[in-house]
């Protein structure tokens, strides 16, 4: 079955370091790959995806590359602001299914 | 344009008693979600639907009901409430379910609490 693993949080940054949050998945076929960010007291929202191998994905000054060689969707940002403090999941979705299937997620804490 | 929305925000319920999860999206979707949400965790499916009068099981289904009257709404239904259920519920509806490529919006979220 299809399965998302993300590194274990809490990771705690001070502003305007460099992020990386690492992602790998397990899926038959050629799964669509996302990540989602949960600000404290509200829903997901999508943050970026990529469709095929080698995509990139960009939203926000937040990036992360389709490797279907390492099978991983690494989340990175060059430099975070206390405002992207949230929690944030990654998630796969294969073409020909109906449903997503999330990793555990990573809390994100950025301190001024 | 509201999106998808869900009542309540929050509730909390007695071992044994009932209650429905209210879901909603005006963005004329097909396809609609439940997930939950356990502290620490990532999103569980509960049920989905593929369109008015289709709903089916997703990875969590035991203790709950769905049904799908209407292309709007896809309530939620807890028959009797158990402490395991204690958790946050959040529907989620995409324009069609197919092709792998559709973006999932998401509600706001019902926070449950089972005591």
């Amino acid at each position: 079955g299809n399965s998302v693993t993300q590194m274990e949080g809490p990771v705690t940054l001070s502003e305007e370091a460099f992020l990386t949050i690492n992602c790998t998945y397990t899926a038959t076929g050629y799964p669509s790959l996302f990540w989602y960010v949960q600000y404290p007291g509200e829903g997901l929202q999508l943050l970026l995806k990529a469709t095929k191998a080698d995509d990139k994905g960009s939203n926000k000054g937040f990036e992360a590359t389709y490797r279907k060689e390492t099978t991983s969707f690494h989340l990175e940002k060059g430099s975070v602001q206390v405002s992207d403090s949230a929690v944030y999941f990654c998630a796969l979705r294969n073409n020909a299914g109906n449903m997503l299937t999330f990793g555990g997620g990573t809390r994100l804490m950025v301190k001024p | 344009n509201a999106g998808v929305t869900q009542t309540p925000k929050f509730r909390i319920l007695k071992i044994g008693q009932s209650m429905t999860l209210q879901c909603a999206q005006d963005m004329n979707h097909n396809y609609m979600y439940w997930y939950r949400q356990d502290p620490g965790m990532g999103l569980k499916l509960i049920y989905y639907s593929v369109g008015a009068g289709i709903t089916d099981k997703g990875e969590v289904p035991n203790g709950y009901n769905v049904s799908r009257s209407t292309t709007e709404d896809f309530p939620l239904r807890l028959e009797l409430a158990a402490p395991s259920q204690t958790s946050v519920y959040f529907c989620a509806s995409t324009p069609r379910g197919g092709g792998g490529r559709e973006t999932q919006y998401f509600g706001p979220g019902t926070r449950l609490l089972v005591l």
